[in-house]
């Protein structure tokens, strides 16, 4: 079974700087993809970023990007340029590709705070 | 497209009740699950399914029954809450599980049970 682990169960970072948060995982896949989730106190899950694991370059969604190390297991975000908004829950999750019924896997979550 | 509609937001319940967490999505997704997210724990797959008539356990089933009579609608069931059960429920679909297809979340209900 797939297991995903983050952790830092919570972290601070001031407006405007940089943050990375950790995520590894456990799998004897080759094929699958990861994706990172983002919680705000609304409760509204929101994804932020996806990463297939064939492809070696590294996601990025505006201030936000990937350190992908597949050998590794490990799948770190990093947020730049960090603003109030981006205050959250943040989640890392697993899904085997092409799997047909596997779901997604997720990581117990960093809490991110961003200190004006 | 209204997305992923979960109902109610809120719901408490006495210990031995039992209620029906209503999940729909007009996407025309074939995968729709159910999560519970307790603090320090994630978000833990409850039950899931592929496909209209089709059903099946995830990590944390016990309690909980589900059914898929339509694409559209997946429904979870307390059939005699506990306080176990008090959490916060997720429903999520995607288009299909297996590819890349992001998941779509509802807006989660809080349960709680005394």
């Amino acid at each position: 079974a797939q297991t995903v682990t983050q952790s830092q169960p919570e972290m601070s970072v001031q407006e405007a700087e940089t943050v990375t948060l950790s995520c590894t995982y456990d799998t004897s896949e080759n094929n699958y993809y990861l994706f990172w989730y983002k919680q705000p106190p609304s409760r509204q899950m929101i994804l932020v970023i996806r990463q297939e694991a064939y492809k070696q370059q590294n996601a990025t969604e505006n201030r936000f990007s990937v350190n992908f190390q597949k050998a590794a297991k490990s799948f770190s975000l990093k947020i730049s340029d960090s603003q109030l908004g981006d205050t959250a829950m943040y989640f890392c999750a697993f899904m085997k590709l092409n799997s047909g019924n596997t779901p997604l896997v997720f990581g117990k979550g960093t809490r991110l705070s961003v200190i004006a | 497209n209204a997305g992923v509609t979960q109902t109610p937001k809120f719901q408490v319940l006495k210990t031995g009740q039992s209620m029906t967490l209503q999940c729909a999505q007009d996407m025309n997704h074939e995968y729709m699950s159910w999560y519970r997210q307790d603090p320090g724990m994630g978000l833990r797959l409850i039950h899931y399914s592929v496909g209209a008539g089709i059903t099946d356990q995830g990590e944390v089933p016990n309690g909980y029954n589900v059914s898929r009579s339509t694409t559209e609608d997946f429904p979870l069931r307390l059939l005699s809450a506990a306080p176990s059960q008090t959490s916060v429920y997720f429903c999520a679909s995607s288009y299909r599980v297996g590819n890349n297809s992001p998941l779509h979340f509802g807006n989660g209900t809080r349960l709680t049970v005394t």
